[in-house]
């Protein structure tokens, strides 16, 4: 059972534009919803996280929505670049000191000049 | 600040033989947790360990095993090793405190190719 799903697999977005991938979780009981970005060859780092108490966070061109009652949430990368191209991933962990994440399956971002 | 360190980077085994990975986290951070991340499964919780005690298992085989030592340091030990054990091994490291909340950390992972 996949408890987090992500869309789209693959996305290819044009320099400039706007990328956004999109997550939907089953299990009410996760309160924490951090992305990651992973670099071939590299292990994910942290780009932005949310809890349930606020519906958006934006951290430089980053953006994170959260529909609770949908349990939906979403990144949004603004003015991608081609340095923004890699695979990113969304998860979820449950209750306060949860270090246990729950990972989607991972959205591969091309952004081609 | 050193972030989290995996050795070794690479490494080839045999069917049937058994590997040990190390982790070192970040300075100050005590809970360690390991993933197996594969092109199929995508990244898959394996245990968690805090304070040197094992906190959270994920679903995989009692072949996986881990262990943390009083300066945090952590290993994990695979035995009898399969075709499938072929995949990328992460460690992660975080601060646990109030502040940080769930905020973990990864290395940058060691690569376990089966053959």
């Amino acid at each position: 059972q996949q408890q987090v799903k992500q869309s789209p697999q693959s996305l290819i977005v044009q320099k400039g534009g706007i990328s956004i991938i999109n997550c939907a979780y089953e299990n009410t009981a996760f309160d924490y919803f951090p992305w990651y970005q992973q670099f071939p060859g590299k292990g994910p780092a942290l780009l932005i996280a949310i809890r349930p108490d606020v519906s958006e966070k934006k951290e430089g061109r980053f953006t994170i929505s959260f529909n609770k009652s949908a349990k939906q949430f979403s990144l949004h990368i603004m003015d991608s670049q081609p340095g923004d191209s890699a695979t990113y991933f969304c998860a979820a962990s449950r209750g306060a000191g949860s270090y246990q994440l729950t990972f989607g399956k991972g959205t591969k971002l091309s952004v081609i000049p | 600040k050193a972030g989290v360190t995996q050795t070794p980077r690479y490494l080839i085994k045999t069917r049937g033989q058994q590997v040990t990975l190390s982790c070192s986290p970040i300075s100050g951070h005590r809970s360690v947790s390991w993933y197996q991340q594969t092109p199929g499964q995508g990244l898959q919780f394996l245990f968690e360990y805090f304070s040197e005690t094992q906190r959270n298992k994920g679903n995989f085989p009692g072949r996986f095993s881990g262990r943390q030592f009083s300066n945090s340091r952590s290993e994990m030990n695979v035995s009898t090793l399969e075709l499938g054990d072929s995949a990328l091994y992460l460690c992660a490291s975080s601060l646990v405190d109030r502040i940080s909340g769930n905020t973990i950390y990864f290395g940058e992972g060691s690569w376990l190719t089966v053959v």
